[in-house]
């Protein structure tokens, strides 16, 4: 069975560093590969998809991900992080032999910016 | 364009209670899902609907159970409603059925069982 591991649980950074956070996969089909994020008393935002095609993908609010096969992995990045980009990051799976739009989601990874 | 919009916002049973939620997708969408999300357990899949028929089901007991209107509406029902219940509920909309279907989220319902 398929499913998603983000590494890790929280994580602290200061404003205009770089962030990157961490998803790990496990499938033994293809998959198409997803991040939300989730501000507070909110639902969830698609913050980008991979498909098909580019291994890297580009992002509304500055973020990409690259999806790397081999390591069956799709690490979320930004260059330089705002205090508004605080909040609950969701990796989540789909896979080719699936019927549906059903989403396996990671834990989550809180990203906590700070001044 | 209104997004998925999930009624009511928050709502307070106790134990052994039913509540039903209902979720109504973004126009044109005709595919909707159901997740719980709660602290222990993270986000988890419920059940999906396309054209007013149970498409996929998640491991969850009998006593979760959904529909979808003619409208591509949909509401779920919870009985006999459990502590363990209590979590925030969020529903998704697609454009249709398919795999590469990006499910776009409502701001959810949350329940809270006393």
């Amino acid at each position: 069975a398929q499913s998603v591991t983000q590494l890790d649980s929280q994580v602290p950074v200061f404003e205009e560093a770089p962030v990157e956070l961490r998803c790990n996969y496990s499938s033994s089909v293809s998959v198409y590969l997803f991040w939300y994020v989730q501000y507070p008393n909110q639902g969830l935002q698609l913050l980008l998809k991979y498909l098909s095609g580019s291994t890297l993908v580009k992002g509304i609010n500055g973020f990409e991900a690259e999806f790397n096969k081999s390591q069956t992995s799709f690490h979320l990045r930004k260059p330089s992080v705002h205090i508004s980009d605080t909040a609950e990051y969701f990796c989540a799976v789909r896979t080719f032999n699936q019927a549906g739009t059903a989403l396996i989601f990671g834990k989550g990874t809180t990203l906590s910016v700070s001044s | 364009k209104a997004g998925v919009t999930q009624t009511p916002r928050y709502l307070i049973k106790t134990r052994g209670q039913q509540v039903t939620l209902s979720c109504s997708p973004i126009s044109g969408h005709r595919s909707v899902s159901w997740y719980q999300q709660t602290p222990g357990q993270g986000l988890q899949f419920l059940f999906e609907y396309f054209s007013e028929t149970q498409r996929n089901k998640g491991n969850f007991p009998g006593r979760f159970s959904g529909r979808q209107f003619s409208n591509s509406r949909s509401e779920m029902n919870v009985s006999t409603l459990e502590l363990g219940d209590s979590a925030l509920y969020l529903c998704a909309s697609s454009p249709g059925w398919g795999i590469n279907q990006p499910q776009h989220f409502g701001d959810g319902t949350r329940l809270s069982i006393l």
